[in-house]
């Protein structure tokens, strides 16, 4: 069965620091996306990816197969920020399209 | 930039009752999905659907839920006989193909009485 924890679980931080997110997942996957969760409850697709690195703006992501590890970075980081990022994977296997979630991380930025 | 569009925002209805979920997703897309969120809880995958089929599905989608596709535009997810533990976010998604990203909708909040 395969489980993603992320880490911390909640996280405070003063505006423009640098901010790390972690996620590990236990299975083989196909690809590794990362989601944005507003306090209203719409979900935001950051990135997804299967090796190496991304980046789109502020945000920066990276996964290590290997290790079955990825973190997202916050780059100078502002209240607008500031809200739930999910990790969800897609197992390698087959014709499973099926996403795993991750609990995901509460992010809190201080002006 | 297109996106996915669900409605109603807000769904409220008595137990026992049907409902239907309604998603318009991203024009050109193939691929199309629900997921469920409990308040509080992680997201759950329900079902994807391509070519006019279920192309998977979880235990939670029972025979009480159902997909459609009536027509090219709409993606609708119905529940027959709603329970109080059917009260979620309902979530929509939609991507290209299979291996790549998916847009999600603003979601349904489902409320059972």
């Amino acid at each position: 069965k395969n489980e993603v924890e992320q880490s911390p679980q909640n996280l405070t931080a003063q505006e423009g620091e640098f901010i790390t997110i972690n996620c590990s997942y236990s299975v083989g996957i196909s690809a590794l996306h990362w989601l944005q969760q507003h306090p209203g409850g719409g979900i935001v697709s950051l990135f997804m990816l299967s090796s190496g690195k991304k980046k789109h703006g502020r945000l920066i992501a990276t996964i290590n197969i290997q290790e079955k590890h990825s973190s997202l970075h916050i780059t100078a980081s502002h209240p607008r920020d500031s809200a739930v990022y999910i990790c969800a994977v897609r197992p390698q296997t087959g014709a499973n399209s099926k996403l795993t979630f991750g609990k995901g991380i509460t992010l809190s930025v201080r002006p | 930039e297109p996106e996915v569009t669900q409605t109603p925002s807000h769904q409220v209805t008595q137990m026992g009752q049907e409902v239907i979920l309604r998603c318009v997703p991203i024009s050109n897309h193939l691929y199309f999905y629900w997921y469920r969120q409990i308040l509080g809880q992680k997201v759950e995958f329900l079902v994807s659907f391509y070519n006019n089929e279920i192309s998977e599905k979880s235990e939670i989608f029972d025979d009480q839920f159902s997909v459609e596709r009536p027509d090219g535009s709409n993606f609708t997810l119905k529940i027959r006989s709603t329970k109080l533990e059917d009260s979620a976010m309902y979530f929509c998604a939609s991507s290209v193909v299979r291996e790549n990203i998916q847009y999600f909708g603003a979601g349904t909040r489902l409320s059972v009485l």
